[in-house]
């Protein structure tokens, strides 16, 4: 089936640990995305990506990094940098210029 | 500064009710709004879209809104059902990399 996945469902890091979260598509988008969600509040976009080797920070960047290496692949490291980690977070892609993005299941990351 | 926001954090309807979820926004500039559908622990679901050159748009049971005039948004639900319970939200779209900017949502509880 076509989709996108993310991975682990649930992370569990001690403080001060950077954490790589995973985020694989094989819709063939061009284009990626990372949102952080905190309990009652919307979507903050974290960083993306309209093609390979390329991304731009988003409204929240600080504390995050990302790669883009593969058309297919969007990992978002949160380094020991980023001030309140716990969160859930969801990745996203969509065809370029469409105004679509198709959404994995999220990874809710608890820092302790 | 621009934002998109919902009038209203939750609503319970009655199951066959129709339903209706109120989202304002502040950017004039923003040419596509969307709705999404979250259900509990996992990633958005695209529910419809409309583009500011339209003032109403329909799927199936699903109605959307838009009022320029008092840059105004709404989602109507047609014989809500169970499954409809989830957190609704609207994003309107900003720049050439169809960013979406998301406001904080509307938690749908359908009473039996």
């Amino acid at each position: 089936d076509g989709g996108i996945t993310q991975s682990p469902k649930y992370l569990f890091r001690k403080e001060g640990q950077n954490v790589t979260l995973s985020c694989e598509q094989n819709l063939n988008h061009d284009a990626m995305y990372w949102y952080r969600q905190d309990p009652g509040q919307g979507l903050r976009l974290i960083y993306y990506s309209q093609i390979v080797n390329d991304f731009q920070k988003g409204d929240i960047a600080e504390g995050y990094s990302v790669s883009r290496e593969k058309k297919e692949s969007f990992p978002l490291t949160v380094t020991s940098a980023q001030k309140n980690p716990t969160a859930f977070y969801l990745c996203a892609s969509s065809l370029q210029g469409s105004t679509e993005a198709f959404f994995g299941q999220g990874t809710r990351l608890t820092v302790v | 500064g621009e934002s998109v926001g919902l009038h209203l954090p939750t609503l319970s309807v009655q199951e066959g009710d129709n339903s209706i979820i109120n989202c304002a926004y502040s950017n004039s500039a923003s040419d596509y709004f969307i709705w999404y559908k979250q259900e509990s622990g996992k990633g958005p679901q695209f529910i419809i879209d409309i583009r500011s050159n339209m003032d109403k748009r329909q799927g199936q049971r699903v109605t959307v809104l838009l009022n320029k005039t008092v840059k105004h948004l709404s989602l109507q639900i047609a014989a809500t059902q169970p499954g409809d319970s989830a957190v609704y939200f609207c994003a309107e779209n900003r720049g050439s990399a169809r960013q979406l900017t998301f406001g904080s949502g509307t938690q749908l509880t359908v009473l039996p």
